[in-house]
């Protein structure tokens, strides 16, 4: 059980275009869903927490309105990367939480290149 | 400030030596969570062990160890017999209380086993 799923696994879209990443919880419902970022040979990076019904949180330097978070339902959150730029070329990684224990099962991740 | 220190960013093995994995940790929080977790090159993270700040016994899984000392904030992982599949970049981690129990990862230690 507790499986996360993430769609697309790979995106490679050009400068300028808008991205959008899904994050499933696929047998268990999760209020909180977390979005990391990952650069090559680096850790991962909080970049904000997905609640559901309510607005993201973002962590401190992650700018909102080129992230754009949706967190519509107990089992889907989305990232969607406005206006996507070569530096915003990562490996993104969501995990959703179940809500009865603090743990944290991780999506498989999506590399997006942006060229 | 770091909250999770790994101070070995790469170790290399020859297949059958053991290999201990450093982690160092610092919080003011009394309840806390410490976490391992294995990514290989696919790029998905693995759940190897949480452990919790009130429990403080060492843990064995097959070739798998940890040894959590509070004294030293410390939470060593130790592979014995390693094997070439364990090859892999391991993350040490971190979640407390009174930061919602968001995760912090330490940097990283890329692990290579050698045939």
């Amino acid at each position: 059980g507790a499986v996360v799923s993430q769609h697309p696994s790979r995106v490679i879209c050009k400068s300028g275009t808008s991205v959008k990443i899904e994050c499933r919880s696929l047998d268990f419902q999760a209020t909180t869903m977390f979005w990391y970022r990952q650069f090559p040979k680096q850790s991962l990076m909080l970049m904000a927490t997905s609640n559901e019904g309510s607005k993201a949180t973002y962590e401190q330097g992650v700018e909102k309105d080129k992230f754009l978070i949706n967190h519509a339902s107990l089992t889907l959150s989305t990232l969607t990367v406005t206006s996507a730029h070569p530096e915003d070329s990562s490996f993104y990684i969501c995990s959703a939480r179940l809500d009865r224990e603090n743990e944290q099962y991780f999506g498989p991740g999506t590399r997006l290149t942006v060229t | 400030a770091q909250k999770v220190t790994q101070a070995q960013t790469e170790i290399s093995v020859v297949e059958k030596e053991d290999v201990t994995l450093d982690c160092v940790y610092e919080t003011r929080d009394t309840t806390y969570y410490l976490f391992w977790y294995k990514q290989p090159p696919s790029g998905e993270l693995v759940f190897l062990i949480r452990r919790n700040s009130f429990d403080e016994q060492n843990e064995i899984s097959g070739r798998y160890s940890w040894n959590f000392q509070k004294s030293t904030s410390s939470f060593n992982f130790t592979i014995t017999a390693s094997q070439v599949v364990d090859s892999a970049v391991y993350f040490c981690a971190l979640s407390e209380l009174f930061n919602d129990y968001k995760l912090s990862f330490g940097a990283g230690t890329t692990v290579t086993v050698r045939a």
